[in-house]
């Protein structure tokens, strides 16, 4: 069955960067866009960015863009996710989730997340 | 962005109520939207994808309609499992944008 364990979070200070991974099972990994979301303590969701099957696209949303940088490892079936710049508005559960599709369509599997603080 | 709008924010309701939960896009998303749930603590699942298709091993009792800006999502009879916050959002336009979320609890 699809599985996605996210770590890699934890405490840090503001302007500090930190890597995100998540581990992929179950499913063949290089076939798929792969996503990251994050949800603020207390509310909705939100999508941080996209990578293409292959590595050769992604996109993010305007708040983490210049700042985080998604990428994969598809021989290691492995997404990342580094953070750099951090605000504290960045703390957040950060959630890995595969896409339907090869580019974004839906995204229909995630994780558990992992917690992210941001503070000094 | 697309803004995405549910309501109501937040239900009471007993099990085996049926309940229904609707998403307004600022425009026209086609049938890009999608449905999922989150019990507290865990991870979002979906539940509907495509505005009415229901993901495998979703129970029959959740159904879906819509197009273009208009979607609700309905749970026939409400289960204790149901108990929880459910969210729309857009994929037809990055960036993907979510509903601000329906929080259902036990009357």
């Amino acid at each position: 069955q699809v599985r996605l364990v996210e770590s890699g979070g934890g405490v840090v200070q503001p302007g500090r960067s930190l890597r995100l991974s998540c581990a992929a099972s179950g499913f063949g990994f290089s076939q798929y866009g792969m996503h990251w979301f994050r949800q603020a303590p207390g509310k909705g969701l939100e999508w941080v960015a996209i990578i293409w099957f292959d590595g050769s696209k992604s996109k993010y949303a305007d708040s983490v863009k210049g700042r985080f940088t998604i990428s994969r490892d598809n021989s290691e079936d492995t997404l990342y996710l580094q953070l750099s710049s951090l605000r504290v508005d960045d703390t957040a559960i950060y959630y890995c989730a595969r896409d339907r599709k090869g580019y974004g369509y839906y995204a229909d599997y995630w994780g558990q997340g992992t917690l992210v603080t941001v503070s000094s | 962005d697309i803004q995405m709008t549910q309501s109501p924010s937040s239900l009471s309701a007993s099990v085996g109520d049926r309940v229904t939960i609707t998403c307004r896009a600022s425009q026209s998303v086609n049938n890009y939207v999608h449905w999922c749930r989150q019990k507290p603590g865990r991870g979002p699942e979906l539940l509907i994808y495509a505005a009415s298709t229901l993901q495998s091993g979703v129970p029959s009792r959740f159904s879906a309609s819509g197009s273009g800006t208009d979607f609700t999502l309905t749970i026939s009879s409400l289960q204790p499992e149901d108990f929880a916050t459910y969210y729309c959002q857009q994929s037809l336009f990055f960036p993907w944008t979510f509903g601000q979320g329906t929080k259902v609890d036990i009357k």
